[in-house]
């Protein structure tokens, strides 16, 4: 079944820490993507990749970072710099770029801080 | 400024009643224009895609039609469903430097049995 695959659904983080949300696809999609989806408030970009060890930032990136180190994963740390972490994050893949092709989106993974 | 409006935030309509949900965008220049499907705590599901040289997309009971002369796309549910209450949002990916889709903040909407 191809699909893509986040973990965990539910993720807690307490003041300092660093947490890693995992996004895994097996698609064969070269672009990734990592949106914030916050109440009444479309999904913004965070960072995205076109193709393995390289990605660019989005429009919100500060306090986030992601590696790119295998075709299907693209890990994002959400780290002790991101003072309001709270929000639905989203990933998604693309066969391309993106310009001429549809985004599959998996099941997200909600941030909530102790 | 590319940005994506979606008009009305919610909606709600009787079982049958045949709908359209709005979507507006602020430059012409495009690629593509999505429309999405969201349930409460879910992820998104691509409804359908229209490329900037197409003027509709039909799947089932709905149907997305593109003008981008006036920069607006609607989509049109036709005989709605309990099933077919959801957050619908649009999606643009616009032309010009920054390889990323623009999203609305979604219609709610509500189809009462």
């Amino acid at each position: 079944d191809g699909g893509i695959t986040q973990s965990p659904k539910y993720l807690f983080r307490k003041e300092g820490q660093n947490v890693t949300l995992s996004c895994e696809q097996n698609l064969n999609h070269d672009a990734m993507y990592w949106y914030r989806q916050d109440p009444g408030q479309g999904l913004r970009l965070i960072y995205y990749s076109q193709i393995v060890n390289d990605f660019q930032k989005g429009d919100i990136a500060e306090g986030y970072s992601v590696s790119r180190e295998k075709k299907e994963s693209f890990p994002l740390t959400v780290t002790s710099a991101q003072k309001n972490p709270t929000a639905f994050y989203l990933c998604a893949s693309s066969g391309s770029s993106g310009a001429q092709e549809t985004q599959y989106f998996g099941p997200g993974t909600r941030l909530l801080v102790l | 400024k590319q940005e994506v409006t979606q008009i009305p935030a919610a909606l709600s309509v009787p079982e049958g009643e045949n709908l359209v949900l709005n979507c507006s965008f602020t430059d012409s220049a495009i690629y593509n224009l999505q429309w999405f499907r969201q349930d409460p705590g879910k992820g998104l599901t691509s409804l359908l895609l229209i490329q900037s040289s197409q003027r509709e997309q039909t799947s089932g009971r709905l149907n997305a039609s593109l003008d981008k002369s006036s920069g607006r796309s609607t989509l049109y549910i036709a005989a709605s469903q309990p099933g077919d209450s959801a957050t619908y949002l649009c999606a643009v990916f616009y032309q010009g430097g920054s390889e990323k889709l623009v999203f609305g903040k979604g219609t709610k909407l509500t189809v009462n049995p």
